[in-house]
């Protein structure tokens, strides 16, 4: 079946750091990516979407590509701040009849000022 | 204007006893999900339901049962209530399903302690 398999966390980095936090997916067909965050004692918000092969997704600075040929979704930001302290999920979607995500574990991220 | 809420917020209950969440969602969303976080956050999917019909069911015990009395509520009901079952649980909501990917959007979450 389909899966997501996250870099262990938790990350800690000091403000403006450059962060990467590794995403691998295993699918058939052709899935959907998604980056998720989770911000203390909330529910999760949409970061970022690829729909399709070399697809960039980017917002608030983070960004992210797809890439089949490794089967990866690596989420990147060059400068983080305090705020961005957080759970991040990488996430699929098979794009077949029912739209069920499967996510990875998370990554706990702090940044330290 | 709170587009996925659930109540309550907080839910501490015995062994044994029956418990229900609520979900509501204002955004006219066709379809609806109920996901389960366990203590080491990891997420994953229970059910979902499109235009009041059940489309996903994984496996979980009988002893859930969700309830869609129209588009914009999913309701989680749950029996005889076990240790395992403490977690947050997490009510979504998106446009359709299959396609492009509609968003998701998650509500605020239930955390539910069985003691």
């Amino acid at each position: 079946g389909n899966s997501v398999t996250q870099m262990e966390g938790p990350v800690t980095l000091s403000e403006e750091a450059f962060l990467t936090i590794n995403c691998t997916y295993t699918a058939t067909g052709y899935p959907s990516l998604f980056w998720y965050v989770q911000y203390p004692g909330e529910g999760l918000q949409l970061l970022l979407k690829a729909t399709k092969a070399d697809d960039k997704g980017s917002n608030k600075g983070f960004e992210a590509t797809y890439r089949k040929e490794t089967t990866s979704f690596h989420l990147e930001k060059g400068s983080v701040q305090v705020s961005d302290s957080a759970v991040y999920f990488c996430a699929l979607s098979d794009n077949q009849g029912a739209q069920k995500l499967v996510f990875g574990q998370g990554t706990r991220l702090t940044i330290n000022p | 204007d709170t587009a996925v809420s659930q109540t309550p917020k907080y839910l501490v209950t015995q062994m044994g006893n029956d418990k229900s969440i609520k979900c509501e969602q204002n955004l006219g969303h066709d379809t609806m999900y109920w996901y389960k976080q366990d203590s080491k956050k990891f997420l994953k999917i229970m059910f979902s339901y499109n235009n009041k019909e059940l489309i996903i069911n994984e496996t979980v015990p009988n002893r859930f049962s969700p309830k869609s009395p129209d588009k914009a509520h999913l309701n989680l009901h749950i029996n005889s209530l076990e240790l395992g079952d403490s977690a947050v649980y997490f009510c979504a909501s998106s446009r359709g399903t299959g396609g492009s990917s509609y968003e998701q959007y998650f509500g605020p979450g239930t955390r539910l302690t069985v003691t």
